[in-house]
């Protein structure tokens, strides 16, 4: 069963648009929510997280977006730029099993110059 | 300092070989972890050491045996591996295990099995 699942796949934007990226999950226990940047030949690095007391959380030109009701999140990009192209990748996690990461499938996102 | 550095950076190894990943940062994080991503597929996490104690084991095969010689090491010695375990080896480290400290990726070790 997947415990997170994001959409979409894939997303192609013009640069300045602002791609948003979906992730949903079933268990009510989830209480932090990351998002990860992962350019090719590199490993994953940390956006912007969000715990479940907040509802937008902004840093910088990444918006996280959280509907607890719904067991929504989603990610926004501002002002969008081809060196944003990149895989995100959305991840769960419970503060009772520590800082094990459940990772969604990935969106591979191209900014268009 | 917030870099993990990953060695290899490539390996090709036969069925019957035995070789090591190796891991190493020196952010004085107490968490260390290993993950096995699949080409266009999300990290795994595969193996946790919290305080240089194998604290997760995702019920990988034994023919990926963790080590961790201190606190800023850890090895993954590989065994027997199948084509199938060809996949990038993921590193990461953490401040501590609970959720939420930021997990730092190092860059990998794509690992090919013939």
């Amino acid at each position: 069963q997947q415990q997170v699942k994001q959409s979409p796949q894939s997303l192609i934007v013009q640069k300045g648009g602002i791609p948003i990226i979906n992730c949903a999950y079933e268990n009510t226990a989830f209480d932090y929510f990351p998002w990860y940047q992962q350019f090719p030949g590199k490993g994953p690095a940390l956006l912007i997280a969000i715990r479940p007391d907040v509802s937008e959380k902004k840093e910088g030109r990444f918006t996280i977006s959280f509907n607890k009701s719904a067991k929504q999140f989603s990610l926004h990009i501002m002002d969008s730029q081809p060196g944003d192209s990149a895989t995100y990748f959305c991840a769960v996690s419970r503060m009772e099993y520590g800082n094990k990461l459940v990772f969604g499938a990935g969106t591979i996102l191209r900014v268009k110059s | 300092d917030t870099e993990v550095t990953q060695t290899p950076k490539h390996l090709v190894m036969g069925m019957t070989n035995k070789k090591s990943l190796k891991c190493e940062q020196h952010m004085g994080h107490r968490a260390m972890y290993w993950y096995k991503q699949k080409a266009k597929k999300p990290p795994e996490l595969m193996f946790v050491y919290s305080y240089e104690k194998l604290s997760i084991n995702e019920s990988v095969p034994s023919r990926f045996s963790p080590e961790c010689p201190n606190s800023s090491l850890l090895n993954l010695h590989l065994h027997a591996l199948q084509p199938e375990d060809s996949a990038l080896y993921l590193c990461a480290s953490s401040q501590g295990f609970l959720a939420g400290y930021e997990q730092y990726f190092g860059p990998g070790t794509r690992l090919t099995v013939t």
